[in-house]
């Protein structure tokens, strides 16, 4: 499939560390970008490419890839961490982008 | 500094073509690389990428709404136009206007606020 898929809802404890997933045969190819939206918020970068993170971005946040998978790793979990997160990859087609349907970290 | 903001109807009727614009500041078009983007967010639901275009004047678009699409730019004022015919009430959503730039992958550095588009009689 070329679509990309996400957890819907993810939870974590305070100070724990919590891996977001994110699944589609073209991040065999493909790397993904995350993003972090809070209510009432436009979306924030959080890392591309390998691992890179845009000034203002703790290094808490990382990535990893294996497969069809692209997992988001956020180490010690802040209440701040709160939101939904979305990746993002091509797809299979050439020059066109999507996003997953996003997951909703809970910071217990 | 960058910033980028949007600006069209808040309100559409259902069958009308939507026309928004970007407004940019602190990049351009006249740099090879620039890239601008245009992603919508219905209410409570997740991001859809729309379109694309580039400081070469490539244009992308979403498969699935590709026929209704059309984007342009206008370098010399530092915007980028997105109109959308045929807007039907599951068009209502917040639309993004971002700067996309590349390394390993497309990436959205800088976004507008949004702006809501609400398609209603």
């Amino acid at each position: 499939s070329s679509d990309l898929t996400q957890d819907p809802a993810v939870s974590v404890a305070l100070g724990q560390t919590v891996k977001i997933a994110c699944r589609g045969d073209t991040l065999r190819n493909n790397f993904a970008t995350w993003y972090q939206q809070k209510p009432g918020q436009a979306p924030v970068l959080v890392v591309y490419g390998e691992n890179n993170r845009p000034s203002g971005i703790p290094d808490r946040f990382s990535v990893s890839r294996l497969g069809d998978t692209a997992s988001l790793t956020i180490a010690g979990a802040r209440a701040e961490d709160e939101a939904d997160y979305y990746c993002h990859s091509r797809h299979n087609i050439e020059n066109h982008w999507l996003f997953a349907g996003g997951t909703k970290l809970t910071v217990l | 500094q960058v910033t980028l903001k949007e600006s069209g109807p808040a309100l559409v009727n259902p069958r009308q073509t939507l026309t928004l614009t970007c407004t940019f500041s602190g990049f351009s078009f006249n740099t090879s690389g620039i890239r601008v983007s245009w992603i919508r967010q219905p209410p409570g639901k997740a991001l859809e990428w729309l379109a694309r275009i580039d400081w070469d004047d490539d244009k992308f678009f979403s498969m699935s709404l590709k026929t209704r699409l059309s984007i342009s730019k206008d370098t010399s004022k530092n915007q980028v136009v997105l109109s959308m015919t045929d807007m039907d009430p599951v068009d209502s959503a917040t639309y993004y206007c971002v700067r996309a730039g590349y390394f390993h992958s497309i990436y959205y550095d800088y976004w507008g606020q949004g702006i809501r588009v609400t398609v209603s009689s």
